[in-house]
């Protein structure tokens, strides 16, 4: 149980263009989804907490209208790159949280922009 | 600002051995601290936690301990085998109206066979 998937598993893109990333919760219903930017060799890198039918709270430093997040049901958050440049070529997570500190990470997206 | 602190990015190990990832933390506010395991191109996986009241939290071969008066944790897992390579990540957990979980930047441990 508490499986979490996440679609595109790798993506490439073009620089200026927008890229959509889906976060499912397939078997379990999640009030609470958290998206992670991981770079190579660092830590996971909280970018901003997602609550079903509310407006997501963004992390210090993360451009809220660069990182478009929507939290339509309680089985689905996106994560939308919008404008992507080079710099935002990253390894992005979704974790689910079904309490305070359970949370079930997806298998991540690997952005690069071109 | 790195509340959580693995200064070690690797450690290895003979199979059968001890092996000892260790944690710092700064913000004396973490109610909570976890151990999460992961393996290349797949999303962390949970693995052990402490409440911040207890000093030790024992699951099988994985143990934690938690000295909060010098804001250190590790993580202990006895005895180890070669399936356990993998990055670990130590996190600290807070509640700011919210919960959040901070991350380490995680020890990649190699056991050998």
């Amino acid at each position: 149980g508490a499986v979490v998937s996440q679609h595109p598993s790798w993506v490439i893109c073009k620089s200026g263009t927008s890229v959509k990333i889906e976060c499912r919760s397939l078997d379990f219903q999640a009030t609470t989804m958290f998206w992670y930017r991981q770079f190579p060799k660092q830590s996971l890198m909280l970018m901003a907490t997602s609550n079903e039918g509310s407006k997501a709270t963004y992390e210090q430093g993360v451009e809220k209208d660069k990182f478009l997040i929507n939290h339509a049901s309680l089985t689905l958050s996106t994560l939308t790159v919008t404008s992507a440049h080079p710099e935002d070529s990253s390894f992005y997570i979704c974790s689910a949280a079904t309490g305070p500190y359970e949370q079930y990470f997806g298998p991540g997206t690997r952005l690069t922009v071109t | 600002d790195q509340q959580v602190k693995q200064n070690s990015p690797s450690l290895s190990v003979q199979e059968g051995r001890i092996s000892i990832l260790n944690c710092d933390y700064t913000n004396s506010m973490f109610d909570y601290f976890l151990w999460y395991k992961k393996y290349p191109a797949e999303g962390p996986t949970f693995l052990i936690s402490i409440s911040s009241i207890k000093d030790k939290n024992e699951d099988g071969r994985f143990t934690v301990f938690l000295n909060k008066s010098a804001k250190h944790l590790s993580l202990h897992i006895v005895p180890s085998q070669p399936g356990d390579s993998a990055v670990y990540f130590c996190a600290g957990g807070l509640n700011t109206g919210g919960f959040k979980t901070i991350f380490g930047a995680g020890t990649r441990l190699f056991v050998k066979a």
